[in-house]
C-alpha cells in the first residue's frame, strides 16, 4: 500500500539555524499537506500546497518557513532560523484530490532546537 | 471559525469493556469528520471518516462513529477494547466548502487499556 514517507525522523539543531524537513507523498496525489505537533499539545496545520503553490497557511507559518516541491516528487518544509519554539513533531501529509479525500499522514520527524 | 473538542484527555477502561471516546465540532454548516489514531512514536492513522450520506460509519479495527446533527457530536465507540488500542485518538473536522481540506484537530484523547 503506498505511503508518505518522511526523512529524518529525527533532527537536532541549534538555535538559529536552517533546516530542511522532507516529505515524498503518494504518489497520485494532488495536496501536499505540513501539520505539527507540540510535545503534549494537539495537531495543528501549517500549510496546504496545491498546483505548485501554497493553498492557504495558518499564523503560525510566518516567514520563517517555507515550502517547495522542487522535482515533482518531493515536499519540503525550511525553517530559516530555527527558535526553541519550533521544536515539535512535524508531519506531512497528502490527499488525492476531493476535501473528503483521507489525508494521509508519513511518520513525522522530530525537530529539537537546542 | 470550526472548533473541535474532545472530552476528556485520558479513558481508561478494562480490556473487553466498552470504549467511547467524545467529540463535539461546532462549525455553522456540518463538516468532514474524522478520526485519527495515533500509536506511539508512530504517525497519524485513519481509523474512519464521515462525509455524507451514513451517520453511522465503521472503520477499522471494529471502532465505528455516530455523526448526530442535533448534537454536535461525533463520538467514536468500540465495544469491546483490547489491550492493542492502546493509544492517542484525535478528532478532526474539514470544512466541506474548502477546496484546501486543513484539518483540524481536537486536543487529543489517550486511551489506556487494563488488562
Amino acid at each position: 500500500e503506498p505511503e508518505v514517507t518522511q526523512t529524518p525522523s529525527h533532527q537536532v539543531t541549534q538555535m538559529g539555524q536552517e533546516v530542511i524537513l522532507r516529505c515524498v507523498p503518494i504518489s497520485n496525489h494532488l495536496y501536499f499537506y505540513w501539520y505539527r505537533q507540540i510535545l503534549g499539545q494537539k495537531v495543528e496545520f501549517l500549510v496546504s500546497f496545491y498546483n505548485n503553490e501554497i493553498s492557504e497557511k495558518s499564523e503560525i507559518f510566518d516567514d520563517q518557513f517555507s515550502v517547495e516541491r522542487p522535482d515533482g516528487s518531493n515536499f519540503t518544509l525550511k525553517i530559516r532560523s530555527t527558535k526553541l519554539e519550533d521544536s515539535a513533531m512535524y508531519f506531512c501529509a497528502s490527499r488525492r484530490d476531493s476535501s473528503a479525500d483521507t489525508q494521509y499522514f508519513g511518520p513525522g520527524t522530530r525537530l529539537t532546537v537546542l | 471559525a470550526q472548533s473541535v473538542t474532545q472530552l476528556g484527555s485520558h479513558v481508561s477502561v478494562s480490556e473487553g469493556a466498552l470504549v467511547l471516546l467524545r467529540c463535539n465540532y461546532s462549525s455553522s454548516v456540518p463538516p468532514y469528520l474524522f478520526w485519527y489514531v495515533q500509536y506511539p512514536n508512530q504517525g497519524l492513522q485513519l481509523l474512519l471518516k464521515y462525509t455524507s450520506a451514513a451517520t453511522l460509519v465503521k472503520g477499522i479495527n471494529g471502532f465505528e462513529a455516530e455523526f448526530k446533527k442535533s448534537e454536535t457530536s461525533f463520538h467514536l465507540t468500540k465495544p469491546s477494547a483490547h489491550m492493542s488500542d492502546a493509544a492517542e485518538y484525535f478528532c478532526a473536522v474539514s470544512d466541506r466548502s474548502s477546496n484546501t481540506g486543513k484539518l483540524i484537530f481536537g486536543q487529543g484523547t489517550t486511551l489506556q487499556v487494563k488488562p
